[in-house]
């Protein structure tokens, strides 16, 4: 089973700032690794696909790198509408597993 | 417009069995791979199990494995997810999930709520 290691838990952060959710595979997944939003009381959203490639309908200031063990997502200029849980997610095969989970509050 | 809801999540007691289903719309059900993903109040994300297009093959979380089957069909646009022997640590929202693109959960139902307990 591929373990994924999100970092940080928790982030406190204030509007404009620039937000960076980092995701560490524990074997090499080349670019199958996802990004979900998880809004309080609402299902996830898919946010990024492969890595880096956006959605339509996602604001710009979203994006996705990395390859291979280590990803990261970033927020530059946060919004209060960016506040939520951020998921990774591996689907380089089965059992398909998720990072923890990072929880990115608004100050 | 993609539309999942998933029904059937009561509170059920250690033991029991239950059926989830997962009505679907707004895309050509019969292509694609369905999931089901689960999670417990306040924690993570927990992947439970995948079936093919057409039915003909399925995979599931070593959590579940025996106990839990999941189904599909196509003529009614329906998923769904028999879970028998159900444990406490099987409390969780479960939610249906329609893959496109390889494994990738694309578009995610609103989730319904399962509670074991005595």
């Amino acid at each position: 089973e591929i373990v994924l290691t999100q970092s940080p838990d928790f982030q406190s952060v204030t509007p404009k700032e620039k937000v960076t959710i980092t995701c560490r595979a524990s074997q090499t997944i080349g670019t199958s690794l996802h990004w979900y939003q998880q809004k309080p009381g609402q299902s996830p959203k898919l946010l990024i696909k492969y890595a880096s490639q956006s959605l339509p309908g996602v604001p710009s200031r979203i994006s996705g790198s990395g390859s291979g063990t280590d990803f990261t997502l970033t927020i530059n200029s946060l919004e209060v509408e960016d506040a939520a849980t951020y998921y990774c997610h591996q689907s380089t095969g089965l059992p398909l597993t998720f990072g923890g989970g990072t929880k990115v509050e608004i100050k | 417009e993609v539309h999942l809801v998933e029904s059937g999540g009561v509170v059920v007691r250690p033991g029991g069995s239950l059926r989830l289903s997962c009505a679907a719309s707004g895309f050509k059900f019969g292509d694609y791979m369905m999931q089901w993903v689960r999670q417990a109040p306040g924690k993570g994300l927990e992947w439970i199990s995948v079936i093919s297009w057409d039915g003909g093959s399925t995979s599931y979380a070593d959590s579940v494995k025996g106990r839990f089957t999941i189904s599909r069909d196509n003529t009614k646009n329906f998923l769904y997810l028999q879970m028998k022997s159900l444990r406490t640590e099987d409390t969780a929202f479960y939610y249906c999930v329609v893959s496109e693109d390889g494994y990738v959960f694309d578009y995610w139902g609103q989730g319904t709520l399962v509670t074991v307990s005595s």
